[in-house]
Protein backbone atom coordinates (compact mmCIF):
# COMPACT_ATOMS: atom_id res chain seq x y z
CA UNK A 1 0.00 0.00 0.00
CA UNK A 2 0.92 3.88 -0.47
CA UNK A 3 2.51 5.77 2.39
CA UNK A 4 3.61 8.93 2.77
CA UNK A 5 6.03 10.53 4.82
CA UNK A 6 6.43 14.08 6.22
CA UNK A 7 8.68 15.33 8.49
CA UNK A 8 9.71 17.18 11.08
CA UNK A 9 6.53 17.06 12.89
CA UNK A 10 6.88 20.59 14.62
CA UNK A 11 10.19 22.95 13.47
CA UNK A 12 10.61 25.96 15.58
CA UNK A 13 12.72 28.35 13.67
CA UNK A 14 14.29 31.98 13.97
CA UNK A 15 13.69 34.93 11.37
CA UNK A 16 16.60 34.55 8.67
CA UNK A 17 17.75 31.10 9.22
CA UNK A 18 17.10 28.44 5.85
CA UNK A 19 14.63 25.88 5.77
CA UNK A 20 14.24 22.38 4.53
CA UNK A 21 11.11 20.28 4.85
CA UNK A 22 11.38 16.18 3.21
CA UNK A 23 8.60 14.57 2.32
CA UNK A 24 8.79 11.02 0.79
CA UNK A 25 6.25 8.62 -0.83
CA UNK A 26 6.28 4.56 -0.97
CA UNK A 27 4.25 2.44 -2.48
CA UNK A 28 3.69 4.00 -6.12
CA UNK A 29 6.10 5.33 -9.03
CA UNK A 30 5.89 8.89 -10.62
CA UNK A 31 3.29 10.34 -8.49
CA UNK A 32 2.22 13.84 -8.86
CA UNK A 33 3.86 15.53 -5.62
CA UNK A 34 2.29 18.72 -3.76
CA UNK A 35 3.41 21.46 -0.83
CA UNK A 36 0.23 22.96 0.24
CA UNK A 37 0.17 25.83 3.21
CA UNK A 38 -2.50 26.17 5.66
CA UNK A 39 -3.12 28.85 7.78
CA UNK A 40 -5.12 27.83 11.29
CA UNK A 41 -8.13 26.33 10.20
CA UNK A 42 -8.51 27.21 7.03
CA UNK A 43 -7.92 26.02 4.00
CA UNK A 44 -5.50 24.63 1.60
CA UNK A 45 -2.94 26.99 -0.53
CA UNK A 46 -0.89 25.01 -2.77
CA UNK A 47 2.45 26.37 -3.46
CA UNK A 48 4.18 23.69 -5.44
CA UNK A 49 3.67 20.67 -7.43
CA UNK A 50 5.24 18.14 -9.46
CA UNK A 51 4.61 16.11 -12.08
CA UNK A 52 7.91 14.14 -12.81
CA UNK A 53 11.46 14.62 -11.18
CA UNK A 54 12.83 18.14 -11.90
CA UNK A 55 9.72 19.35 -12.60
CA UNK A 56 8.37 22.13 -10.43
CA UNK A 57 5.67 24.20 -11.03
CA UNK A 58 5.31 27.81 -8.37
CA UNK A 59 1.88 28.81 -7.44
CA UNK A 60 2.83 31.66 -5.52
CA UNK A 61 5.71 34.07 -5.51
CA UNK A 62 7.08 33.71 -2.43
CA UNK A 63 10.60 32.98 -0.10
CA UNK A 64 10.31 29.47 -0.50
CA UNK A 65 11.20 26.83 -2.82
CA UNK A 66 11.17 23.24 -3.90
CA UNK A 67 12.62 20.50 -5.38
CA UNK A 68 12.03 16.87 -6.79
CA UNK A 69 15.81 14.98 -6.71
CA UNK A 70 14.27 11.52 -6.80
CA UNK A 71 10.86 10.42 -8.37
CA UNK A 72 9.34 9.87 -4.82
CA UNK A 73 11.00 12.77 -3.14
CA UNK A 74 9.91 16.34 -2.45
CA UNK A 75 11.29 19.10 -0.68
CA UNK A 76 10.38 22.73 0.55
CA UNK A 77 13.61 25.24 1.50
CA UNK A 78 14.15 28.46 2.01
CA UNK A 79 17.22 30.17 2.53
CA UNK A 80 16.06 32.90 4.80
CA UNK A 81 12.44 32.40 6.47
CA UNK A 82 10.08 35.29 7.54
CA UNK A 83 7.82 35.63 10.19
CA UNK A 84 5.06 34.83 7.38
CA UNK A 85 6.29 31.78 6.85
CA UNK A 86 4.90 30.19 10.14
CA UNK A 87 1.62 27.88 9.19
CA UNK A 88 0.97 24.20 8.59
CA UNK A 89 2.90 22.78 5.68
CA UNK A 90 1.58 20.04 4.23
CA UNK A 91 2.52 17.39 1.60
CA UNK A 92 0.45 15.18 -0.63
CA UNK A 93 0.99 12.29 -3.73
CA UNK A 94 -1.87 12.07 -6.11
CA UNK A 95 -2.67 10.63 -9.58
CA UNK A 96 -4.08 14.35 -10.78
CA UNK A 97 -7.68 15.05 -12.33
CA UNK A 98 -10.44 13.58 -10.00
CA UNK A 99 -7.82 10.89 -8.58
CA UNK A 100 -7.69 11.82 -4.73
CA UNK A 101 -4.65 13.17 -3.02
CA UNK A 102 -3.41 12.00 -0.07
CA UNK A 103 -1.74 13.92 2.43
CA UNK A 104 0.59 13.32 5.41
CA UNK A 105 0.58 14.48 8.90
CA UNK A 106 2.17 17.92 8.30
CA UNK A 107 4.44 20.08 9.45
CA UNK A 108 4.18 22.73 12.44
CA UNK A 109 6.72 25.23 11.50
CA UNK A 110 6.65 28.50 13.70
CA UNK A 111 9.19 31.68 13.20
CA UNK A 112 10.35 33.56 16.09
CA UNK B 1 -7.27 30.70 -10.34
CA UNK B 2 -10.84 29.02 -9.96
CA UNK B 3 -12.54 30.00 -6.59
CA UNK B 4 -14.78 27.69 -4.19
CA UNK B 5 -16.30 29.86 -1.44
CA UNK B 6 -17.85 27.07 1.44
CA UNK B 7 -20.37 27.88 3.87
CA UNK B 8 -20.86 28.47 6.84
CA UNK B 9 -17.35 28.44 8.04
CA UNK B 10 -18.29 27.67 11.49
CA UNK B 11 -20.90 25.17 12.84
CA UNK B 12 -21.60 24.31 16.42
CA UNK B 13 -24.33 22.03 17.06
CA UNK B 14 -25.93 19.92 19.50
CA UNK B 15 -25.65 15.81 18.66
CA UNK B 16 -28.93 14.51 16.81
CA UNK B 17 -29.40 17.46 14.83
CA UNK B 18 -29.04 17.62 10.99
CA UNK B 19 -26.77 20.13 8.66
CA UNK B 20 -25.43 21.40 5.34
CA UNK B 21 -22.39 22.58 4.32
CA UNK B 22 -22.10 24.15 0.88
CA UNK B 23 -19.40 24.65 -1.58
CA UNK B 24 -20.00 26.78 -4.28
CA UNK B 25 -18.22 28.53 -7.06
CA UNK B 26 -18.81 30.62 -10.54
CA UNK B 27 -16.52 28.08 -12.53
CA UNK B 28 -17.40 24.70 -13.43
CA UNK B 29 -14.99 21.79 -12.12
CA UNK B 30 -14.59 18.23 -13.79
CA UNK B 31 -14.85 16.79 -10.25
CA UNK B 32 -15.42 17.72 -6.60
CA UNK B 33 -14.04 15.99 -3.68
CA UNK B 34 -14.76 16.68 -0.04
CA UNK B 35 -11.95 16.38 2.45
CA UNK B 36 -12.26 15.82 6.43
CA UNK B 37 -9.24 17.17 8.01
CA UNK B 38 -8.51 16.18 12.32
CA UNK B 39 -6.09 18.48 14.17
CA UNK B 40 -2.77 17.65 13.82
CA UNK B 41 -3.41 15.85 10.34
CA UNK B 42 -3.62 15.67 7.09
CA UNK B 43 -7.12 16.15 5.35
CA UNK B 44 -8.34 12.32 4.27
CA UNK B 45 -10.40 11.94 1.23
CA UNK B 46 -14.42 11.58 2.25
CA UNK B 47 -16.31 10.84 -1.33
CA UNK B 48 -15.24 12.47 -5.69
CA UNK B 49 -18.23 13.08 -7.47
CA UNK B 50 -17.76 13.66 -10.98
CA UNK B 51 -21.13 13.71 -12.50
CA UNK B 52 -23.72 16.55 -12.64
CA UNK B 53 -26.48 15.73 -10.77
CA UNK B 54 -24.80 12.95 -8.77
CA UNK B 55 -25.86 11.98 -5.14
CA UNK B 56 -23.39 9.51 -3.11
CA UNK B 57 -23.91 8.33 0.55
CA UNK B 58 -21.48 7.75 3.14
CA UNK B 59 -23.54 6.36 6.14
CA UNK B 60 -24.55 9.27 7.46
CA UNK B 61 -23.55 11.71 5.17
CA UNK B 62 -24.65 12.87 1.68
CA UNK B 63 -22.71 14.48 -0.97
CA UNK B 64 -24.22 15.89 -3.99
CA UNK B 65 -22.92 17.61 -7.23
CA UNK B 66 -24.68 20.42 -8.48
CA UNK B 67 -26.51 19.86 -12.23
CA UNK B 68 -24.30 22.49 -13.31
CA UNK B 69 -21.21 20.79 -11.69
CA UNK B 70 -20.78 24.36 -9.77
CA UNK B 71 -21.42 23.36 -6.66
CA UNK B 72 -21.51 20.68 -3.98
CA UNK B 73 -23.50 20.34 -0.65
CA UNK B 74 -22.66 18.02 2.39
CA UNK B 75 -25.57 16.79 4.42
CA UNK B 76 -24.93 15.37 8.14
CA UNK B 77 -27.97 13.79 8.97
CA UNK B 78 -27.93 12.86 12.90
CA UNK B 79 -24.54 14.67 13.88
CA UNK B 80 -22.44 12.54 16.20
CA UNK B 81 -19.22 14.11 18.39
CA UNK B 82 -17.71 11.93 16.31
CA UNK B 83 -18.49 14.08 12.75
CA UNK B 84 -16.07 16.86 14.63
CA UNK B 85 -13.93 18.58 12.15
CA UNK B 86 -12.87 20.49 9.66
CA UNK B 87 -14.54 19.66 6.00
CA UNK B 88 -13.04 20.83 2.99
CA UNK B 89 -14.10 20.74 -0.50
CA UNK B 90 -12.07 20.44 -3.28
CA UNK B 91 -12.33 21.09 -7.02
CA UNK B 92 -10.17 19.65 -9.90
CA UNK B 93 -9.38 22.87 -12.35
CA UNK B 94 -7.06 20.75 -14.54
CA UNK B 95 -3.25 20.63 -14.98
CA UNK B 96 -3.22 17.70 -12.41
CA UNK B 97 -4.23 20.50 -9.80
CA UNK B 98 -6.92 20.81 -7.19
CA UNK B 99 -8.41 24.10 -5.47
CA UNK B 100 -9.55 23.72 -2.23
CA UNK B 101 -12.78 26.03 0.02
CA UNK B 102 -11.62 27.64 2.93
CA UNK B 103 -13.25 24.63 5.17
CA UNK B 104 -16.07 24.73 7.61
CA UNK B 105 -15.24 23.84 10.61
CA UNK B 106 -17.66 21.38 12.10
CA UNK B 107 -18.42 20.75 16.35
CA UNK B 108 -20.64 18.69 17.67
CA UNK B 109 -21.60 18.84 21.41
CA UNK B 110 -22.18 15.74 23.23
Amino acid sequence: SQTIHQWPATLVQPVGSPLSLECTVEGTSNPNLYWYRQAAGRGLQLLFYSVGIGQISSEVPQNLSASRPQDRQFILSSKKLLLSDSGFYLCAWGGGGNQPQHFGDGTRLSIL
Amino acid sequence: TQLLEQSPQFLSIQEGENLTVYCNSSSVFSSLQWYRQEPGEGPVLLVTVVTGGEVKKLKRLTFQFGDARKDSSLHITAAQPGDTGLYLCAGDEGAQKLVFGQGTRLTINP
